[in-house]
């Protein structure tokens, strides 16, 4: 089944720890995002890739990094230089060139900043 | 900067009745996107608008794009409780390589 994949589902970090956020996709879709989403909120972008070795800071880049070095993965680092990490964090790819651009959600990764 | 606008955010209902929720946005798009969202869990696509005029049905959801109004609604008809979710409008503004600005959402809740 095509998908998007995030890992882990549930995550707990201490204060001054480096955390790292899976996705990956199997929709060989050229673009792929990270969204932040706070409880009651909307969604904020953190960094965008539309193709393999760049992206681009969104909104809310301060404190997160990524990489793209291949096509079906992005991972996101949550730095400790993220003054409120809590959230929950949701990864998305789309065909944005050729495509509609609807964007496709994996299930998303809460972190707990303890 | 494109701001995206829903009205209302909340909205309490009675099943078996209709209601609209309304899309704002600010700039020029003629791409505009609805999701749904329940509880804890990640959004999924409901409607794909891509030009003025379109308009989508699904079950009892009607979503419209006025691109010249710069306005998209979603209409729900007779409403059901499986329908209560937190709904979302997204708009795809030119020049913003795929990148969709989020309104902050319509938390719907539909009681017997």
């Amino acid at each position: 089944d095509g998908g998007i994949t995030q890992s882990p589902k549930y995550l707990f970090r201490k204060e001054g720890q480096n955390v790292t956020l899976s996705c990956e996709q199997n929709l060989n879709h050229d673009a792929m995002y990270w969204y932040r989403q706070d409880p009651g909120q909307g969604l904020r972008l953190i960094y965008y890739s539309q193709i393999v070795n760049d992206f681009q800071k969104g909104d809310i880049a301060e404190g997160y990094s990524v990489s793209r070095e291949k096509k079906e993965s992005f991972p996101l680092t949550v730095t400790s230089a993220q003054k409120n990490p809590t959230a929950f964090y949701l990864c998305a790819s789309s065909m944005w060139l050729s495509g509609t651009g609807e964007l496709f959600f994996g299930e998303g990764s809460r972190l707990t900043v303890l | 900067e494109l701001k995206v606008e829903q009205n209302p955010l909340f909205l309490s209902m009675q099943e078996g009745k209709n209601y609209t929720i309304y899309c704002n946005y600010s700039t020029t798009s003629d791409r505009l996107y609805w999701y749904r969202q329940d509880p804890g869990k990640s959004l999924e696509s409901l409607f794909v608008l891509l030009s003025n005029g379109a308009v989508k049905q699904e079950g009892r959801l009607m979503a419209s794009l006025d691109t010249k109004a710069r306005l998209s609604t979603l209409h729900i008809t007779a409403a059901v409780h499986d329908l209560s979710a937190t709904y979302f409008c997204a708009v795809d503004s030119w020049g913003s390589q795929g990148n969709l600005i989020f309104g902050k959402g319509t938390k719907l809740s539909v009681k017997p």
